[in-house]
């Protein structure tokens, strides 16, 4: 059975820092590329970046891009994404998300429970 | 960046109904296209992907159409389970796209 499970969301200060991490297991974890969506609190769905099966290539939306980083662990099962420069519009609940594809990500087909991440003074 | 937009925003309706709900992408994308219903306080999940292709364990009664710009998620007869939002997301190019929601109700 997949599991997918987020940890390290929180309360941050605007301009603070935050790494969440996402462990999995019942999968070849280093045959997919993975990925994190958030949804703010009664908003729709973004797409935030996502990483391909090797770590080797990473892809990240404009409003991330320079201040986050996913990275991944093949060795562990696990997926990080360091957030620097937080800002009040990145609250959201933060979802890590695994695609059935290894490189190019064309969309995910099982998600963890999400991690909030709230950014407030 | 391509941007998909769905119509209806909230759609009410009974159990037993046909509903369909569309999604317009601003740009051609073929179809790259895939379809994930969440319901309140979990994780979204997927239905359909390549615009027809249904995901595993997901009932027949979702059906997904279209190519290019155009497309639609048809629920054949609406069960209980279905009341949920559902959301268009775009993979043409490598940055992801979703719609902004259709938040199905009971009527």
């Amino acid at each position: 059975e997949l599991h997918v499970l987020e940890s390290g969301g929180g309360l941050v200060r605007p301009g603070g820092s935050l790494r969440l991490s996402c462990e999995t297991s019942g999968f070849i974890f280093g045959n997919y590329a993975m990925g994190w969506v958030r949804q703010a609190p009664g908003k729709g769905l973004e797409w935030v970046c996502d990483i391909s099966n090797s770590g080797g290539s990473t892809t990240y939306a404009d409003s991330v891009r320079g201040r986050f980083t996913i990275s991944r662990d093949n060795s562990r099962n696990t997926v990080h994404l360091q957030m620097n420069s937080l800002r009040v519009e990145d609250t959201a609940v933060y979802y890590c998300a695994k695609s059935w594809d290894a490189v190019v990500v064309p969309g995910f087909d099982f998600w963890g429970q999400g991690t909030l991440v709230t950014v407030s003074s | 960046d391509i941007e998909m937009t769905q119509s209806p925003s909230s759609l009410s309706a009974s159990v037993g109904d046909r509903v369909t709900i569309t999604c317009r992408a601003s740009d051609s994308i073929s179809t790259y296209l895939n379809w994930y219903q969440q319901k309140p306080g979990k994780a979204p999940t997927l239905l359909i992907y390549g615009a027809s292709s249904l995901h595993s364990g997901v009932p027949s009664r979702f059906t997904g159409t279209g190519s290019g710009t155009d497309f639609t998620l048809t629920i054949s007869s609406l069960q209980p389970e279905d009341f949920a939002t559902y959301y268009c997301q775009q993979n043409h190019r490598t940055t992801l796209t979703f719609g902004q929601g259709t938040r199905l109700e009971l009527k």
